[in-house]
């Protein structure tokens, strides 16, 4: 089964750095991986989705890496910004999971201080 | 088109008692899907559609669910006899499907939810 891990599970890093969140999961046949943006009180925004065939997407500050044999993902954010602060979830569809099916992460509680 | 509506975004019911959802997804997209998130927690998936054709459903929808997608268009989320560990939020999303590129058809676009709190 698989299971879909993000760490850590809240992060507060001052407006300006650089920062990494991390995503992993424990098995490796996936068809792609997502990243989104959750706001409180608000819907799940798409951020970037990378295939299996993929090592990495690009949106803007926003660059996600794939790592598929050891079950990684990172979503790198440069020059942060306050407008940043929310929760991120990283989501796969397995292979062997049924028609399109997401398993999620719990996400990271970004806060960008100014 | 503004994006996946779901309707009410909250609702407060007594234990026991039936509630409804609803999800009008983009209005081109053939797929829906419905999830459920508590606090603290990554969505779970509950069941997907491709037109009117329910595909898929989880485990975790018990006999007390059920969902609709009457004209491939809007849907619908229906809890029968809510308990409290009902609660949580009801997301919807859908997706092109068939349309669009290898990557934008199968990008899920969601609504802002429907928040049920089961006293």
């Amino acid at each position: 089964k698989q299971e879909v891990t993000q760490i850590p599970a809240a992060l507060s890093v001052p407006e300006g750095e650089n920062l990494v969140l991390n995503c992993s999961f424990t098995d490796s046949a996936i068809y792609n991986l997502q990243w989104f943006r959750q706001d409180p009180g608000k819907g799940l925004t798409s951020l970037l989705l990378i295939q299996s065939s993929q090592r990495e997407q690009t949106s803007g500050r926003l660059n996600a890496s794939l790592d598929k044999s050891s079950g990684r993902s990172t979503l790198y954010i440069a020059a942060s910004q306050p407008g940043d602060s929310a929760t991120y979830l990283c989501a796969v569809r397995g292979v062997m999971d049924s028609n399109y099916q997401l398993i999620w992460g719990a996400g990271t509680k970004l806060i960008i201080k100014p | 088109d503004t994006g996946v509506s779901q309707n009410p975004r909250h609702k407060i019911t007594k234990r026991g008692q039936n509630v409804t959802f609803r999800c009008d997804p983009i209005s081109e997209h053939n797929r829906l899907y419905w999830y459920r998130q508590t606090l603290g927690q990554g969505p779970e998936f509950l069941t997907y559609f491709q037109n009117e054709a329910q595909l898929e459903k989880s485990r975790l929808l018990s006999d007390r669910f059920s969902a609709e997608r009457p004209k491939g268009s809007f849907s619908t989320l229906e809890i029968q006899r809510t308990e409290q560990g009902d609660s949580a939020m009801y997301l919807c999303a859908s997706s092109p499907g068939t349309s669009g590129g290898t990557l934008a058809k199968n990008i899920q676009y969601f609504g802002a939810g429907t928040r049920l709190s089961v006293l």
